[in-house]
């Protein structure tokens, strides 16, 4: 069984520029969240995905987007950058949605700098 | 006020001691996650718990529901414990998962 994987480990990126963030899910698992950890702070919920739809957002803003493929892989996408994006990105695989009782899986994350 | 709030943020503790790190929370929850954290990496379940103890090797997790209080217990402690120990809760109105800030164990040699 592999674990979650996530590429690419480290980004660097300029203000107002465009990312995408890959996460690949543990095999068997349909549900991807994705979070963002800045620096000396917990991770905070981005979004999740559940079977190719979005399952959930927390307080970010639109030009945060996300897409999750047949194969339960995911991608976070940020448009337009701010210097504040700069954070570790995160992605769990669980299987079933958040609120079940299922644990989840968390991806080594990258880490994205934004100049 | 957060949501999760851990204690204490930071610990320096001496290889060998018993260390204890504590999360409250103040929504209603279906599980309490106890998560760690190295350097620079990603995030490593240790615990999923929702009533009792579960215990891991030197890990030991308690949760108290009534007073919405949770711990986390490592005993004999040994320098490659140091990393950041995050308390997470899952929201049982939401669903979703709310992250304490974490506490950075350091254990010196």
């Amino acid at each position: 069984e592999t674990g979650v994987t996530q590429s690419p480990t480290h980004l660097i990126k300029t203000r107002g520029q465009q990312v995408t963030l890959r996460c690949s899910s543990q095999s068997g698992h349909n549900t991807v969240s994705w979070y963002q950890q800045a620096l000396g702070q917990g991770p905070q919920f981005i979004f999740q995905y559940y079977r190719e739809e979005e399952n959930g957002r927390g307080n970010f803003p639109p030009r945060f987007s996300g897409l999750q493929f047949p194969n339960y892989s995911s991608e976070l996408n940020v448009n337009a950058l701010e210097l504040d994006d700069s954070a570790l990105y995160l992605c769990a695989s669980s299987r079933g949605r958040q609120g079940s009782y299922y644990e989840q899986y968390f991806g080594p994350g990258t880490r994205l700098t934004v100049t | 006020k957060n949501e999760v709030e851990q204690s204490p943020q930071n610990l320096t503790a001496q290889e060998g001691e018993f260390i204890t790190i504590n999360c409250s929370y103040s929504v209603g929850i279906s599980a309490l996650h106890w998560l760690q954290q190295h350097p620079g990496g990603g995030i490593v379940s240790l615990f999923m718990l929702s009533s009792g103890k579960k215990k891991h090797g030197r890990l030991i997790a308690t949760i108290n529901i009534q007073e919405k209080h949770s711990s986390l217990h490592i005993t004999a402690s040994h320098p490659r414990d140091s990393a950041v120990y995050i308390c997470a809760v899952t929201n049982s109105n939401t669903g979703k998962l709310i992250f304490g800030q974490g506490t950075t164990l350091q254990v010196k040699p």
